[in-house]
């Protein structure tokens, strides 16, 4: 069974378009993240999201949004593409609460992202 | 904020030799340390982690060291093979509730 599957694998769009990439997890884990994997392989933390708080990278655009409709999802939402928001998206989660703790994370495939 | 360094970018070894792989942090409050592996087109995976409350941690041929004094840790890879080959994250995790910092990575080929 696939534990954190991302839709789609493959983006190709015109710059000023408005697009979303979804991610769904099946680990039963609270908190899911969005990366941006750039050209030379840098990954970057973009967003990281459970039920009770949303971290945001400082230098993430606001054009980015992240939107959880229920704790197995977080999607996440493009304004107005630009040419450097080609990149890798990779989606992932991990269980962050106290007890049996845990920091492991789990990436989905990746969504090649390619603005033209 | 917590910044990690990592070195060599790239690391070219024999199949059969080790491969050292080292990473720096800057916030002595970072506590969890895990190694991804990425493989061209693929998804970053885990291959190791470990805690500041251990120096040391092995797994088969894959080993990770910790020194919290002077704030560093290292992946070992013995008796690297062709599929060892990949690109290597390592990462920081600052504090409860704050996001993971990752290496700028470094690429593994292992040559027969």
């Amino acid at each position: 069974d696939t534990a954190v599957s991302q839709t789609p694998k493959y983006l190709v769009t015109q710059m000023g378009n408005d697009k979303s990439i979804k991610c769904e997890q099946n680990l039963g884990h609270d908190t899911m993240y969005w990366y941006k994997q750039d050209s030379k392989k840098f990954l970057k933390i973009m967003f990281s999201y459970n039920n009770k708080e949303l971290i945001i990278n400082e230098t993430v655009p606001n054009r980015f949004s992240p939107k959880s409709p229920d704790k197995a999802h977080l999607n996440l939402h493009i304004n107005s593409l630009e040419l450097g928001d080609s990149a890798v998206y990779f989606c992932a989660s991990s269980q962050r609460t106290s007890g049996l703790f845990t920091d492991t994370q789990y990436f989905g495939p990746g969504t090649r992202l390619t603005v033209l | 904020g917590e910044n990690v360094e990592q070195h060599p970018s790239t690391l070219s070894v024999q199949e059969g030799d080790s491969a050292v792989i080292k990473c720096t942090y800057s916030d002595s409050a970072s506590n969890y340390f895990p190694w991804y592996k990425q493989e061209l087109g693929k998804r970053p995976q885990l291959i190791i982690d470990i805690r500041s409350n251990v120096g040391e941690k092995k797994d088969q041929r894959i080993a990770v060291t910790l020194n919290k004094t002077a704030k560093h840790f290292s992946l070992h890879i013995t008796e690297t093979q062709p599929e060892d080959s990949a690109v290597y994250f390592c990462a920081a995790l600052p504090n409860y509730g704050q996001n993971f910092v990752f290496g700028p990575g470094t690429r593994l080929s292992v040559l027969p």
